[in-house]
């Protein structure tokens, strides 16, 4: 499983664009990168996943170097609810494989 | 996205007793579901993986005679704390995955052992 590395945290002010990078370098020819928001004592929310290039929705943009080795995660205009703990998950589609979380990137969005 | 349901919520327990937390999917078929835990302050740690009909693919020190699953269906799943201890005090999480790549979360359950 490709393992993966994120920022711990990063702080941010309201209306700011945030950028959060994802890290995985041995990153395997039919894995997905998939994005999750998660506030405290809740489930993980999806938020996107890609493949390759750009990838986008009406939450957030996923953009993705040729290499695949890395990933950022794009939210354009953050409130104060934007406040979680974004994880990035690297794994295969295929049948069987799991998702295997990393420590995760905690986002304060600073009024 | 796909609804995942997980009850319940929250429970308190004695010690010694056994716990069953479920975890639906509504709207889709889940070939695969995950079991995790959480910590406070931590990521969620990958318990069991289970796909449908088989048994439970447990990580390593999870003990698999603690933590019952059973994946009967395509849109349940069960996890069973048995013999319930206070270091069994967690948030437990399930996830289900079905045709689609990503996988859906349920609410999680705060469970608390006295």
């Amino acid at each position: 499983l490709a393992k993966t590395t994120q920022p711990i945290s990063m702080d941010s002010y309201e209306g700011q664009e945030v950028n959060i990078t994802c890290s995985h370098n041995n990153i395997a020819t039919n894995d997905y990168i998939t994005w999750y928001q998660q506030f405290p004592s809740q489930g993980p929310r999806f938020i996107i996943q890609g493949y390759k290039t750009k990838v986008t929705n009406e939450v957030a943009s996923l953009f993705i170097p040729a290499d695949r080795k890395s990933s950022t995660l794009s939210l354009p205009r953050v409130s104060l609810s934007d406040t979680a703990v974004y994880y990035c998950l690297v794994g295969a589609s295929n049948y069987g494989q799991n998702f295997v979380f990393g420590p995760g990137t905690r986002l304060s969005v600073l009024p | 996205g796909a609804v995942v349901s997980q009850h319940p919520s929250r429970v308190i327990c004695k010690s010694g007793t056994s716990v069953k937390i479920e975890c639906r999917s509504l709207d889709f078929q889940a070939t695969t579901m995950f079991w995790y835990r959480q910590f406070p302050k931590q990521s969620l740690m990958l318990m069991a993986t289970s796909n449908e009909g088989s048994k439970a693919t447990y990580e390593q020190g999870v003990e698999k005679d603690k933590f019952l699953i059973n994946h009967a269906s395509l849109t349940l799943s069960t996890l069973t704390v048995t013999s319930a201890h206070p270091e069994d005090s967690s948030f437990y999480i399930c996830s289900a995955r079905g045709a689609r790549t990503e996988a859906f979360f349920g609410q999680g359950t705060r469970l608390t052992v006295v």
